[in-house]
């Protein structure tokens, strides 16, 4: 089945430090990426939106200039925390979908957040 | 905007016995798609199930099947035979297409009692 890898899975940094999210597909063409944050025990909130070679689509209330999304090839797509603070822990999460009809997103594992 | 409302904050069941999750959604649109993501501590995203709205029989994986009631908005998932490693969060889910955006229910805490 269709796999996406999701690195690092748990990052501690302190606070003023940027932080990259990797989120790849290994087996398809993921033409669209989703990022989703998810604080302890709640939902999951979309932040974004990305397409190959397009910018990111941002939901109302999350910071472009803070979290930082490139989705520069049909495998890959990165989400940096810029200047991280520890309103930033958090776990975030990706998926992605491709080019086949009917099919389901597919979640990378996760990346817990710690910011000291 | 679609919004998607679980009721059910916390849920018990005792082993071997069935539990319904309640999900309720609200949509303008005509054809979508539903979800039951379950999320086990480790906090992986597993879809349980899915269901499309143009589809009238309910789907089913193994014990796992959903009550999909379009006309009301309604989408429930029934575990049967539960099992200790079903205990976990669920998620009701919402998209236009199989692959775009998802909307999620606020989740539901399930507690597999031995």
């Amino acid at each position: 089945g269709a796999v996406v890898s999701q690195h690092p899975s748990r990052v501690i940094c302190k606070s003023g430090t940027s932080v990259k999210i990797e989120c790849r597909s290994l087996d398809f063409q993921a033409t669209t990426m989703f990022w989703y944050r998810q604080f302890p025990k709640q939902s999951l909130m979309l932040m974004a939106t990305s397409n190959e070679g397009s910018k990111a689509t941002y939901e109302q209330g999350v910071e472009k200039d803070k979290f930082l999304i490139n989705h520069a090839s049909l495998t890959l797509s990165t989400l940096t925390v810029t200047s991280a603070h520890p309103e930033d822990s958090s776990f975030y999460i990706c998926s992605a979908s491709g080019t086949e009809k009917n099919q389901p997103q597919h979640f990378g594992d996760g990346t817990r957040l710690s910011i000291l | 905007a679609q919004t998607v409302t679980q009721s059910q904050p916390e849920m018990s069941v005792q082993e071997a016995e069935t539990v319904t999750l309640s999900c309720t959604y609200d949509t303008s649109e005509s054809d979508y798609y539903l979800f039951w993501y379950k999320q086990p501590p480790s906090r992986q995203m597993i879809l349980v199930i899915r269901q499309e709205a143009y589809k009238q029989q309910n789907a089913t994986e193994n014990r796992f099947s959903v009550n999909f009631q379009k006309a009301a908005k309604s989408f429930s998932l029934k575990i049967s035979d539960s099992q200790l490693g079903d205990a976990a969060m669920y998620f009701c889910a919402y998209s236009q297409t199989s692959g775009s955006r998802l909307t999620f229910g606020e989740g539901t805490q399930l507690t597999v009692n031995p």
